[in-house]
């Protein structure tokens, strides 16, 4: 079946970076895109970007341009999350997502990690 | 960016009513929407795509309906797992967008 395991919770200071990662299984990783979504507490759900499990291309939200790198290691079927210059407002669960693809496009995230908490305080 | 608004952003229900909540988009999305239902400190788990397919092993007393910018999200009979709150999300253009959710709770 398919999973999606991430990394523990992270405590960081404002300024510092954070890289959160998500070992994929049960279906074959190159043939998908990995999205990363993040949920402050008590907030809705807020779309960050994905990364192409094959070639690697990445499409941001403009919001998270220069402070998010994503990337992925096929060897390894794990795909990660580098968020930098933190605020307190990242603070929040941080989830990857499979996009499933038909014609070409993402049409639903059909498996969700277990979550990750960040929390960027002093 | 397109913006998703959702009504109510609150209702209280009883087991077995009908429910009904909607989704607005900011401009026309074809029938890129998808539904999505999360339970406290749990991660969100996809409920309709397309707009009104019913995603596999999801119970049919949800479905969904709608198309451009107008979409709603139905459950027939509510049951008491059913109490969630509840997110659409247009998957038509960048960047993708969620809408603000709907929490429904028992009456």
């Amino acid at each position: 079946q398919v999973q999606l395991v991430q990394s523990g919770a992270e405590v960081e200071k404002p300024g510092a970076s954070v890289k959160v990662s998500c070992k994929a299984s049960g279906y074959t990783f190159t043939s998908s895109v990995i999205n990363w979504v993040r949920q402050a507490p008590g907030q809705g759900l807020e779309w960050m970007g994905w990364i192409g499990g094959y070639k690697g291309d990445t499409n941001y939200a403009q919001k998270f341009q220069g402070r998010v790198t994503m990337t992925t290691d096929t060897s390894t079927s794990t795909a990660y999350l580098e968020l930098t210059s933190l605020r307190s407002d990242d603070t929040a669960v941080y989830y990857c997502v499979r996009g499933a693809v038909y014609s070409g496009r993402i049409n639903r995230f059909d498996y969700w990690g277990q979550g990750t908490q960040v929390t960027v305080s002093s | 960016d397109i913006q998703l608004t959702q009504s109510p952003s609150f209702l209280s229900a009883s087991v077995g009513d009908r429910v009904t909540i909607t989704c607005r988009a900011s401009q026309g999305i074809s029938s890129y929407l998808a539904w999505y239902q999360q339970k406290p400190g749990k991660a969100p788990k996809v409920l309709i795509y397309a707009a009104s397919t019913l995603q596999t092993g999801v119970p049919s007393r949800f479905s969904g309906s709608g198309s451009g910018t107008e979409f709603t999200l139905t459950i027939s009979s509510l049951q008491p797992e059913d109490f969630a709150t509840y997110y659409c999300q247009q998957l038509n253009s960048y960047p993708l967008t969620f809408g603000g959710g709907t929490k429904v709770e028992i009456k």
